[in-house]
């Protein structure tokens, strides 16, 4: 157990459907992570928050929407989905963004299924 | 940009063997962090090994260690007595602004 939590563990979804992804973490850090995981493929980063703000967004389609009310908990809305959107979707958080010394613990991640 | 290599898709070990994973990064940084991680079929990513970029020392957490060529761009993993527990994917990871993974070494511990 590494103190961040994802659920659901796992999501089927229609293109039209809208959803969203939870994540909390237990540890006090200031900053939190959502990577997009498809296999074969090295984790790709899409966004940063660090203390609410979003300090990073890599280019993301639009049709995925990060939401970060407070330090603790981390959503990512998803709205008219592609099947190539289909990965495992993971969180993470550390203590603080940027600095290289800073641990990132995940969750166990969403295992989404876009039809 | 940096990038992250991971040569090795799959690897098998017979357990209480050992076993070495390779990474190769790219980067014009001089002060970064590297690190493996372990993804066990669980999914949970657990951090396995951090090294410091400055330190020339190799870092060791019990049964794993690290092989660190600075100059060579390298960072190599290699795991003792190996367990059955140990049987994951495997990432190598590279920290200075953000973090870059590598596309990850599946790893079977055989009885």
């Amino acid at each position: 157990e590494t103190g961040v939590t994802q659920t659901p563990r796992h999501l089927v979804m229609g293109m039209t459907n809208k959803k969203s992804l939870k994540c909390e973490q237990h540890l006090g850090h200031n900053a939190m992570y959502w990577y997009k995981q498809s296999a074969k493929k090295p984790l790709e980063l899409m966004f940063v928050y660090s203390l609410e703000e979003r300090v990073e967004n890599n280019s993301v389609p639009s049709r995925f929407s990060p939401e970060c009310p407070n330090s603790s908990h981390l959503f990512l809305h998803l709205h008219t989905l592609q099947p190539e959107d289909s990965a495992l979707y993971l969180c993470a958080s550390s203590q603080d963004p940027g600095l290289a010394k800073n641990i990132q613990y995940f969750g166990a991640g969403t295992r989404l299924s876009v039809l | 940009a940096q990038t992250v290599t991971q040569s090795q898709p799959e690897m098998s070990v017979q357990e209480a063997e050992t076993v070495t994973l390779s990474c190769t990064y790219d980067t014009s940084e001089n002060n970064y962090y590297l690190f493996w991680y372990k993804q066990p079929p669980s999914r949970q990513m657990i951090l396995v090994i951090r090294q410091e970029a400055y330190k020339q020392q190799n870092a060791t957490e019990n049964r794993f260690s690290v092989n660190f060529q600075k100059a060579a761009k390298s960072f190599s993993l290699k795991i003792s007595d190996s367990q059955l527990g140990d049987t994951a994917m495997y990432f190598c990871a590279f920290m200075s602004f953000d973090m870059r993974f590598g596309a990850g070494t599946r790893l079977t511990v055989k009885p």
